[in-house]
């Protein structure tokens, strides 16, 4: 069964701080890695995608990808309280679907 | 369209009751996966076609539950004889069809079975 795990929070983050979200997937030959934000009855909205080792950076938002450790990560700089939703991760396992992680629920404190 | 578009968008059905819910998906888009999102929880992978060919069905959970896309694009999602578990809200997605490529998700249908 492959399996992606991640705290489901609640984690609370003062205004203006960083926001780290992590993530870890059970099988090595992963290729693609997803984070999505959901907010309150609203649909999954892809924020980022890491296909490779290392960092990528999108405004405040850096995935961090680690295949050795089978690691994701996401964080949010300068968080705001608009950032203050679910965060989805989400493992393409070498076919086309993808499988979600429960969610981390993140609230920013203003 | 501009998205993937759902219907309905709420829908309450009665214990036992068939159900069918509608998914657009974005134009020129080959992939269409259906999930299920329960409360508090992750989307759960329930079926995937490519173009009309249904190439996974392996998260329908019982046979109650059938998905067709006769055409290649609009999909139909049908739940025979509701079940309370079935209370779920079912996300329609679609891809430009490659590997690796961004799933777009619809808004979603929120199904209550009473």
């Amino acid at each position: 069964q492959k399996e992606v795990e991640q705290n489901s929070g609640p984690l609370s983050v003062p205004e203006g701080a960083i926001a780290s979200l992590n993530c870890t997937y059970s099988d090595r030959v992963s290729q693609s890695f997803f984070w999505y934000r959901q907010y309150s009855g609203k649909s999954p909205e892809l924020i980022m995608s890491i296909y490779s080792n290392g960092d990528k950076e999108d405004g405040r938002f850096t995935a961090q990808l680690n295949k050795a450790s089978q690691y994701v990560s996401l964080l949010i700089r300068d968080s705001q309280p608009s950032d203050s939703a679910t965060y989805l991760c989400a493992v393409n396992f070498g076919n086309e679907k993808l499988t979600f992680g429960t969610g981390t629920r993140l609230t920013i404190i203003p | 369209g501009a998205g993937v578009s759902q219907s309905p968008r709420y829908k309450v059905a009665k214990r036992g009751q068939d159900v069918a819910l509608r998914c657009d998906p974005i134009s020129g888009h080959v992939s269409l996966f259906w999930y299920q999102q329960a409360l508090g929880q992750g989307p759960e992978f329930l079926t995937y076609f490519q173009n009309e060919a249904q190439l996974d069905k392996s998260g329908l959970p019982s046979d109650r539950f059938f998905a067709e896309r006769p055409e290649g694009s609009v999909s139909t999602l049908k739940i025979q004889r509701t079940q309370q578990e079935d209370s779920a809200v079912y996300l329609c997605a679609s891809s430009l069809g490659l590997a690796g490529n961004t799933i777009y998700f619809g808004e979603g249908s929120w199904l209550t079975v009473v």
